[in-house]
């Protein structure tokens, strides 16, 4: 079965301070991998998608960057952070139904991010 | 471009109340539709879909249709409980290479004894 992972699963930086979340994936291949930001009581907003190896497409443009190394990892990063980056991040995985008729995302525990 | 429309939360219902959210869709073609629910601290889990037009997805006493001439796909409940007190996410899938699932803004609910 498939399983996702999440790292940290809590964390508190510093403004100004870099950041590295990774997320990996387990028991499929060439998955679709999301980042997403959940800020308190909002809902999601999509960051970052990527539909295989170092094929990254970005929706928002911010202080964060995306990195696919391999099939089954995706790192979110920063090189300064700032206030507003903390919240919730969630990465999420898909593939197509066999059938090819939608696309099921599966979700992440996630990372408390709080920027002080 | 496509986008789902879900009821303002918080809704706060009694233990064993009947529960409905609402939710619309724009899209441009037949989308899949599905009902993620999030609770607190956690990621989102798929709750139940549908993937045409007078589909009924269903799991755990929820159930949402897709209705086409209304494009609506309402999440109902006959009888909550406080264990299902979670943030509920409506969410389109199109078929297309560019792969992404649009969410609605995701309504609260609280349900108290």
């Amino acid at each position: 079965s498939q399983t996702i992972h999440q790292w940290p699963a809590t964390l508190v930086q510093p403004v100004g301070s870099p950041l590295s979340l990774e997320c990996t994936v387990e028991g499929t291949s060439n998955p679709n991998l999301y980042w997403y930001r959940q800020a308190a009581g909002r809902g999601l907003q999509l960051l970052f998608y990527s539909v295989g190896i170092g094929q990254i497409s970005s929706e928002v443009p911010q202080n964060l960057s995306a990195s696919r190394p391999q099939d089954r990892q995706f790192i979110l990063s920063s090189k300064k952070l700032l206030l507003s980056d903390s919240g919730f991040y969630l990465c999420a995985w898909s593939v197509w139904e066999s059938s090819g008729t939608y696309n099921e995302q599966f979700f992440g525990p996630g990372t408390r991010l709080t920027v002080l | 471009g496509d986008s789902v429309t879900q009821m303002e939360g918080p809704v706060t219902l009694s233990e064993e109340a009947f529960l409905t959210i609402n939710c619309t869709y724009t899209a441009t073609g037949y989308p899949s539709l599905f009902w993620y629910v999030q609770y607190p601290g956690e990621g989102l889990q798929l709750l139940l879909k549908a993937t045409k037009a007078d589909d009924k997805g269903s799991n755990k006493g929820f159930e949402a249709t897709y209705r086409k001439e209304t494009t609506s796909f309402h999440l109902e409940k006959g009888s909550v409980q406080v264990s299902d007190s979670a943030v509920y996410f409506c969410a389109l899938s199109m078929k297309t290479s560019y792969d992404k699932v649009i969410f609605g803004p995701g309504t609260s609910l609280s349900v108290i004894p």
